[in-house]
């Protein structure tokens, strides 16, 4: 069974300084996808990044970059030019297949983000 | 609607009674996704419709909780004969086929 794990339960960041969160999993299919999420106090779980595990290169989106270790199972998450708006829970979570792209997603437990002005 | 929405967004039952929790997924959306979050954890998964079939349940704990999509558009997650153990953050999610699972606000369930 695909399992997922954030190593890091919280994680503190200076204002506009770059802050990596962890991530590994275990599965042993070739192709699926990876995220990470973002969930603020409000509860609504924003999607941050995605991976397709069969792209080498590695996922940007502005100031959010993954680092995507296929061989090794890791997928971490770079913030960089940390806001106050990024203090979050932050989720990864691998997308299970069985159907195509609409398979359920599996969660680690989260790293809490805190940011300090 | 422009998201995902969920409702009520919070709940307080007294333990033994029945509650129902609705999801409106973004429209034309196909697949729809029901996920329980226990507090300090992460998301964990209960069911899944494409349309109006549900296509997956083994993530629902017990013969308590019932979900349905009758019309392959708003669902109803039901639990029966709540429990303390059923309190926790029920989340939906949405996608419209290109790996993307847009989530609704979730509903607060406390049993008291």
């Amino acid at each position: 069974a695909q399992t997922v794990t954030q190593s890091q339960p919280e994680m503190s960041v200076q204002e506009a300084e770059t802050v990596t969160l962890s991530c590994t999993y275990d599965t042993s299919e070739s192709d699926y996808y990876l995220f990470w999420y973002k969930q603020p106090p409000s509860r609504q779980m924003i999607l941050v990044i995605r991976q397709e595990a069969y792209k080498q290169q590695n996922a940007t989106e502005n100031r959010f970059s993954v680092n995507f270790q296929k061989a090794a199972k890791s997928f971490s998450l770079k913030i960089s030019d940390s806001q106050l708006g990024d203090a979050a829970m932050y989720f990864c979570a691998y997308l299970i297949g069985e159907w195509g792209s609409q398979g359920n997603l599996i969660f680690g437990k989260g790293t809490k983000l805190s940011v300090k002005p | 609607g422009a998201g995902v929405s969920q409702s009520p967004r919070y709940k307080v039952a007294k333990r033994g009674q029945d509650v129902a929790l609705r999801c409106d997924p973004i429209s034309g959306h196909v697949s729809l996704f029901w996920y329980q979050q226990a507090l300090g954890q992460g998301p964990e998964f209960l069911t899944y419709f494409q349309n109006e079939a549900q296509l997956d349940k083994s993530g629902l704990p017990s013969d308590r909780f019932f979900a349905e999509r009758p019309e392959g558009s708003v669902s109803t997650l039901k639990i029966q004969r709540t429990q303390q153990e059923d309190s926790a953050v029920y989340l939906c999610a949405s996608s419209g086929g290109d790996n993307e699972q847009f989530f609704g606000p979730g509903t607060r369930l406390t049993v008291l």
